[in-house]
């Protein structure tokens, strides 16, 4: 079964910063892209950043040159180092992984239950 | 960046009725979009892919249709457990990925 387990969530001041892991099991982690998604209180989901099996990153413009992605194959984990936060990266991080393995095709087939990051004073 | 308006915004059904949501997108996504449902506390539920290929384990009554910038998914007899918030995301054009702003369903 695959499970995917986010932690490091906390709360920060404006301008600290925090450093989100997601641990997977029950799949061959190295064969598959995984991406970070968030969901601001009563707000819809949002895109955050992706990595893929050949160790592209992406992001949202919101978060690029502040946050980065990274993955390490021997602890199935990926990592999200998130600087300079504002109070609107106050969300539920949700890691997911990607519905095909070794692809880049960006749907969602698992996803963890998300960590909260709350941003403020 | 792809926009994804999604409508309406709240459907208000009871138990037992067709649901039909829409996503159109501003400009074209060929098939790739696809629709999870959400509810509070829960993670995100991949619902359909690639306009219209049902996720495993998901059941026949979630159906998806379109192509280009028109999608449409439809729920055929509501479930008590249906009851939730959908959102459509495109993977055509990226980064950035795209969300639609979501479609509450809610009991009437």
């Amino acid at each position: 079964e695959v499970q995917l387990v986010e932690s490091g969530g906390d709360l920060v001041q404006p301008g600290g910063s925090l450093r989100l892991s997601c641990s997977a099991s029950g799949f061959t982690f190295s064969t598959y892209g995984l991406t970070w998604v968030r969901q601001a209180p009563g707000k819809g989901l949002e895109w955050v950043s992706g990595i893929l099996t050949n160790f592209n990153t992406y992001y949202a413009d919101s978060v690029k040159g502040r946050f980065t992605i990274s993955r390490d194959n021997s602890k199935n984990t990926i990592y999200l180092q998130m600087n300079s936060l504002r109070a609107e990266d106050t969300a539920v991080y949700y890691c997911a992984k990607l519905l095909s393995a070794g692809g880049s095709d960006m749907h969602f087939a698992q996803w963890g239950q998300g960590t909260l990051v709350t941003v403020s004073s | 960046e792809t926009v994804l308006t999604q409508s309406p915004a709240t459907l208000s059904l009871s138990p037992g009725e067709r649901a039909t949501l829409s996503c159109r997108a501003s400009q074209s996504v060929d098939i790739y979009l696809a629709w999870y449902q959400k509810k509070p506390g829960q993670a995100p539920r991949l619902l359909i892919y690639d306009a219209s290929k049902r996720a495993t384990g998901i059941p026949p009554r979630f159906s998806g249709s379109g192509s280009g910038t028109d999608f449409t998914l439809t729920i055929s007899s509501l479930e008590t457990e249906d009851f939730a918030v959908y959102y459509c995301q495109q993977r055509k054009s990226w980064p950035p990925l795209t969300f639609g702003e979501g479609t509450r369903v809610e009991i009437k």
